[in-house]
């Protein structure tokens, strides 16, 4: 099975700041179609998980803009570009490249 | 819109049997493929496979192959998951999301208890 290593566990941030997290594959994500499937997700407190990135970096509509993804093959980021208190909850990268689907462990997203 | 609207929370004891529902609106059902998605309390997301919304056919995951069976009430645009023979470890929310993991359900709490 692919396992997705994410870093770091846990992110503290204050309004405004910039974050980014990796996601890092135990192998390429890349699918014989060309295209590669490495999703974002956030899960807000009690909420189900909802699609913020798919295929590495495309934005779901209706996500802000200040959400963007970049990477390829093993290794891909999430990065925050200025952090609203609606983003606190835990973000997952999952992939959809190789049977079984995994997800990673989760970044645990603060306000310090 | 799009919904997806799952059953109510379950208290089962071991060994018992529990059907979960997942009914779909806002779109046509068998365009797409529906996942099962498990969560553990206080725990990260597992894939538990998918079911084909046009033919009925199941695929498992590994951890997910003998107890557990994904079906559909086509007619009434649902997907259904049911556990059997459960366990203590069964304990957990789950989670209905169509194929992209573009919607999700709310999740059903299932607790497993003697």
């Amino acid at each position: 099975d692919v396992v997705l290593t994410q870093t770091p566990p846990t992110l503290s941030a204050t309004i405004g700041q910039s974050v980014s997290i990796s996601c890092r594959s135990s192998q390429s994500l890349l699918d014989s179609d060309g295209d590669t499937y490495l999703n974002w997700l956030l899960q807000r407190p009690g909420q189900s998980p909802q699609l913020l990135i798919y295929s590495v970096s495309n934005l779901e509509s209706g996500v802000p803009n200040r959400f963007s993804g970049s990477g390829s093959e093993t290794d891909f980021t999430l990065k925050i570009s200025g952090v609203e208190a609606e983003d606190l909850g835990v973000y997952y990268c999952m992939q959809a490249t190789h049977a079984p689907y995994t997800f990673g462990a989760g970044t645990k997203l603060e306000l310090k | 819109q799009i919904q997806l609207v799952q059953s109510g929370p379950e208290l089962k004891k071991p060994g018992e049997s529990v059907k979960i529902s997942c009914k779909a609106s806002g779109y046509t059902f068998t365009d797409y493929a529906m996942h099962w998605v498990k969560q553990a309390p206080g725990k990260g997301l597992k894939w538990m496979g998918w079911i084909n919304t046009y033919t009925g056919k199941p695929t498992y995951a590994d951890d997910f192959k003998g107890r557990f069976v994904f079906s559909l009430e086509a007619s009434a645009s649902t997907a259904n998951l049911q556990i059997s023979n459960l366990k203590n470890e069964d304990t957990a929310t789950y989670f209905c999301s169509r194929w992209y993991f573009d919607f999700w359900g709310p999740g059903t709490m299932v607790t497993v208890s003697s």
